[in-house]
C-alpha cells in the first residue's frame, strides 16, 4: 500500500532553516509528479511546491518562492524540501502528497515551528 | 495565486442534501477540468473525496458528487450522515500553481 512518512520537522528561529524529507513506499516513486502542501494552526490547506517525476519541472507558491527548494531522490524513493529564512508565518503541519493535480495519497504531516 | 472562494461554513440536518460552492477564476477553476475536493476530521490528513471535477476515488461514498460551471466549482453531500461533519476544501490545478479554498466547516445538526 502507498505509504508517504515526512520527518524533519522542528522547533527553529526566525532566519533559520529546514530540511523536511518525504520517503515514499509501495509505488513507483519515479512515475509520480509529488507536492507539498501547508497547514497553518486553525488554518487551511496551503500548496506549497510540486515537482514533475524527473525533477525537470518544479513549481512554487508566491509565499515561499526564493526561500524553499522542493527536491527529490528517486533512487532513494525520496522527495525533500529545504526551507530557508524562515519566518514565523511558515510554522504549519507540512505534508507530502502523492501527484500535483489531485492528492489521493497523503503522509501524516511534520510540524514546523518558527519561533524565537 | 489567490485563494478559492468558499463559504466558511454550511450546515444540514441528517438525511438532508446540502452544497458547498468554490469560485475561482478563468486561470484556475475556468481553465482546468482539475478542481478536487477534501474532507479533513481534526487532527487527521485531508481525504480525496472529488477529483477532476466530478469523479470519486474508490472507496467514497456516491453520497459526494461534484460539478463545476464556469468559474465555480460545487460539492454536494446527500442523505447526510453524523459522520460527514468534517472541514471540506477545494482545489484547483492551474498549471504553474495549485490553489486551494480557504476551507467550509460542515456542522450536521
Amino acid at each position: 500500500q502507498v505509504q508517504l512518512v515526512e520527518s524533519g520537522g522542528g522547533l527553529v528561529k526566525p532566519g533559520g532553516s529546514l530540511r523536511l524529507s518525504c520517503a515514499a513506499s509501495g509505488f513507483t516513486f519515479s512515475d509520480y509528479y509529488m507536492s507539498w502542501i501547508r497547514q497553518a494552526p486553525g488554518k487551511g490547506l496551503e500548496w506549497v511546491s510540486y515537482i514533475s517525476s524527473s525533477g525537470s519541472t518544479i513549481y512554487y507558491a508566491d509565499s515561499v518562492k526564493g526561500r524553499f527548494t522542493i527536491s527529490r531522490d528517486n533512487a532513494k524513493n525520496s522527495l525533500y524540501l529545504q526551507m530557508n529564512s524562515l519566518r514565523a508565518e511558515d510554522t504549519a503541519v507540512y505534508y507530502c502528497a502523492r501527484d500535483s493535480s489531485s492528492f489521493r495519497f497523503w503522509g501524516q504531516g511534520t510540524l514546523v515551528t518558527v519561533s524565537s | 495565486q489567490s485563494a478559492l472562494t468558499q463559504p466558511a461554513s454550511v450546515s444540514g440536518s441528517p438525511g438532508q442534501s446540502i452544497t458547498i460552492s468554490c469560485t475561482g477564476t478563468s486561470s484556475d477553476v475556468g481553465s482546468y477540468n482539475l478542481v478536487s475536493w477534501y474532507q479533513q476530521h481534526p487532527g487527521k490528513a485531508p481525504k480525496l473525496m472529488i477529483y477532476e471535477g466530478s469523479k470519486r476515488p474508490s472507496g467514497v461514498s456516491n453520497r459526494f458528487s461534484g460539478s463545476k460551471s464556469g468559474n465555480t466549482a460545487s460539492l454536494t453531500i446527500s442523505g447526510l450522515q453524523a459522520e460527514d461533519e468534517a472541514d471540506y476544501y477545494c482545489c484547483s490545478y492551474a498549471g504553474s500553481y495549485v490553489v486551494f479554498g480557504g476551507g467550509t466547516k460542515l456542522t450536521v445538526l
